[in-house]
């Protein structure tokens, strides 16, 4: 079954403890992508990559880092998070075509994170 | 400021009614437009998506859209609504010169027996 996963789905954690959200995908996508979703925000982008290697960052990236190793995996990590990172966190992934990203992004079933 | 505003966040409906939700964007050149839809508890899944050519597109679930350029619109209907539509439907583009999405915060709806 072709699928974003995403691990763990729930997250309690204390400020400064460093922590990795996992991310995988199985439809051997070039694009990957971070969102965070917060109430009355909608999803804004922490980073993206558009393949191996390449990763760049999108709307809020302070306080995370990502890495792309692999083509299925793109890790989300909190090196020293703080409460302003609760939040629920969704994984994305689509082909990526020559020019824009305009094929439909498949979403993992998100992360819900609190950080006390 | 460039975004994707949802005029309307929260919206109630009867079983059986049509439903119109709203959808605009300030970016200059025309970009790729989507609607999503998140279920309590779930993840997003696309509804439909306008890229060029016929400004009604047809999407999953009974749901259409129809871009308009003058107004710089794209609202998602389906004429008779069903319980299982209530959810948080979200409005999507990528801009021309982009390689993201950027999303509207959101309109959740309620569904009335």
């Amino acid at each position: 079954e072709a699928q974003v996963t995403q691990n763990p789905r729930y997250l309690i954690t204390v400020t400064g403890k460093k922590l990795t959200v996992t991310c995988s995908q199985n439809m051997n996508h070039e694009y990957m992508s971070w969102y965070r979703q917060d109430p009355g925000l909608g999803l804004r982008q922490i980073y993206y990559s558009m393949n191996v290697e390449v990763t760049d960052k999108g709307d809020v990236p302070e306080g995370y880092k990502v890495s792309r190793k692999e083509k299925r995996n793109f890790p989300l990590i909190l090196e020293s998070p703080s409460p302003n990172q609760t939040s629920l966190y969704f994984c994305a992934s689509s082909l990526r075509t020559s020019g824009r990203v305009n094929n439909e992004q498949f979403f993992g079933p998100g992360t819900r994170l609190t950080v006390l | 400021a460039q975004s994707v505003t949802q005029p309307d966040i929260h919206i109630t409906v009867s079983e059986g009614a049509s439903l119109e939700l709203r959808c605009n964007y300030s970016y200059g050149a025309t970009p790729y437009l989507f609607w999503y839809v998140q279920s309590p508890g779930q993840g997003l899944q696309l509804l439909l998506k306008y890229f060029s050519g016929d400004t009604l597109v047809q999407g999953i679930k009974g749901f259409e859209a129809e871009f308009k350029r003058s107004q710089s619109s794209f609202n998602l209907r389906k004429p008779s609504v069903h319980w299982s539509d209530a959810a948080e439907y979200f409005c999507a583009v990528v801009p021309g010169g982009y390689n993201k999405l950027i999303f509207g915060a959101g309109t959740r709806l309620a569904v009335h027996p």
